[in-house]
Order: structure tokens, then C-alpha cells, then sequence
């Protein structure tokens, strides 16, 4: 498996405001992803990053409101941007070990509050 | 259309008994992997188990078990002698495809609550 850190866990931010989330990795990883969970809801990917270029968005995502870097394969950030209290969610990373399954992991989660 | 469908909302068992969890998928591609987490009240997304579109044995990772019917298009969680940790909310996901992809499919997710 791979361990996976994000800072922060939560946070309350005011509406209009950005918040960024990093997720740090024990080791190298090919594949980085940023998934959403609204409250009561399932997962909904955000990107993929990729290390050294932009991140490839899934429809109804722009680089404008999540901006995300990946500047190399232990490290990534996903900027929340004009924060509204309809992006309250918990926040997502996640990696790719490459291997049988090449089972995705998922960080601790970042659980966001906008008020 | 819906790729994961999950249509258990909620579940409720006693301890030390099992519980199955539905999940269908539907994909066209021959290739493909199916994955099961676990979400605690925290949010973290645990990984319990996986199995292969082309694996001919169903898996088994300790307690959990993957009774994956193919031509049902069916990949069922059974988890074994429940203990009260094992409440949570329950994710099956799909990843379709050759490799290079790697985005996974989610369902909407069952909520099991163990009672002691």
C-alpha cells in the first residue's frame, strides 16, 4: 500500500476565499488523482495531476476553480478557489501502486466548511 | 448511465453475523477491475479488496469476500462474522479498460450498521 498524508484534515473558510490542500506521498507513484465527496454523496473525480504538467479535468471541473500542481511524483496541491458554501466536501487524494490490481488509495481526506 | 449501482441505502446486523452487499456494474469493455472501500464516520477511504475482470477465483482478503457473478455483471461484498468496527458506509467502484487510465467509477454507497 502507500501512505498518504494531506494537510489540512478541515477547515472552515469564509465564502470568497481559497483554500489549498497538499497530499504528500511515502513514495513515487505514476498515477495522483483529486476526487470530491459532497456531503452524503459518493466520490466524484476532480483531475488527474500530472507530474510536471496541467491536470486533465473531468467535465463540470475547470483549472480556474480547482487549480491543482503536481511539481513532482511524491507531491501534489488542489487550490479550492472563491470558495461558496456549496463547496463544503470532503477533498480526496489519491494514488495508483502499479501492480497486479493497480489499486487506487486514498489519503485521509481534507473535510471542508465554507461558510 | 449509471456505471455502479449499489441499492442497498442502509443495512443493519447483528454481531457476529454476515452481511452481503449488492453492486452491478455495467461496461462493454472486456477488461476491467472491480474494488470495494470502506468509509468510516472520519472520511477515509479504506481498500478492502479487489478482483480482476479475467480472475476465475472470487477474492478473499480475511473477512471480506467478492462473490463476483460475471455474466450477472454482479461483484457482491460478503463480510464475515461482523464486528461493530465494521460499521461504515461502503463503496464498490469499477475501473474500465486497458491501463493508463486508472479512474475508478463510483456507486452511491450502502450504509451497515452493526448492532451488538
Amino acid at each position: 500500500s502507500a501512505v498518504i498524508s494531506q494537510k489540512p484534515s478541515r477547515d472552515i473558510c469564509q465564502r470568497g476565499t481559497s483554500l489549498t490542500i497538499q497530499c504528500q506521498v511515502d513514495s513515487q507513484v505514476t498515477m495522483m488523482f483529486w476526487y470530491r465527496q459532497q456531503p452524503g454523496q459518493s466520490l466524484t473525480l476532480i483531475a488527474t495531476a500530472n507530474q510536471g504538467s496541467e491536470a486533465t479535468y473531468e467535465s463540470g471541473f475547470v483549472i480556474d476553480k480547482f487549480p491543482i500542481s503536481r511539481p513532482n511524483l511524491t507531491f501534489s496541491t488542489l487550490t479550492v478557489s472563491n470558495m461558496s458554501p456549496e463547496d463544503s466536501s470532503i477533498y480526496l487524494c489519491s494514488v495508483v501502486k502499479v501492480g497486479r490490481s493497480d489499486t487506487q488509495y486514498f489519503g485521509p481526506g481534507t473535510r471542508l466548511t465554507v461558510l | 448511465a449509471q456505471k455502479i449501482t449499489q441499492t442497498q441505502p442502509g443495512m443493519f446486523v447483528q454481531e457476529k453475523e454476515a452481511v452481503t452487499l449488492d453492486c452491478t456494474y455495467d461496461t462493454s469493455d472486456q477488461s476491467y477491475g472491480l474494488f470495494w472501500y470502506k468509509q468510516p464516520s472520519s472520511g477515509e477511504m479504506i481498500f478492502l479488496i479487489y478482483q480482476g475482470s479475467y480472475d476465475e477465483q472470487n477474492a478473499t482478503e480475511g473477512r471480506y469476500s467478492l462473490n463476483f457473478q460475471k455474466a450477472r455483471k454482479s461483484a457482491n461484498l460478503v463480510i464475515s462474522a461482523s464486528q461493530l468496527g465494521d460499521s461504515a458506509m461502503y463503496f464498490c467502484a469499477m475501473r474500465e479498460g486497458v491501463k493508463g487510465d486508472y479512474k475508478l467509477s463510483f456507486g452511491a454507497g450502502t450504509t451497515v450498521t452493526v448492532r451488538a
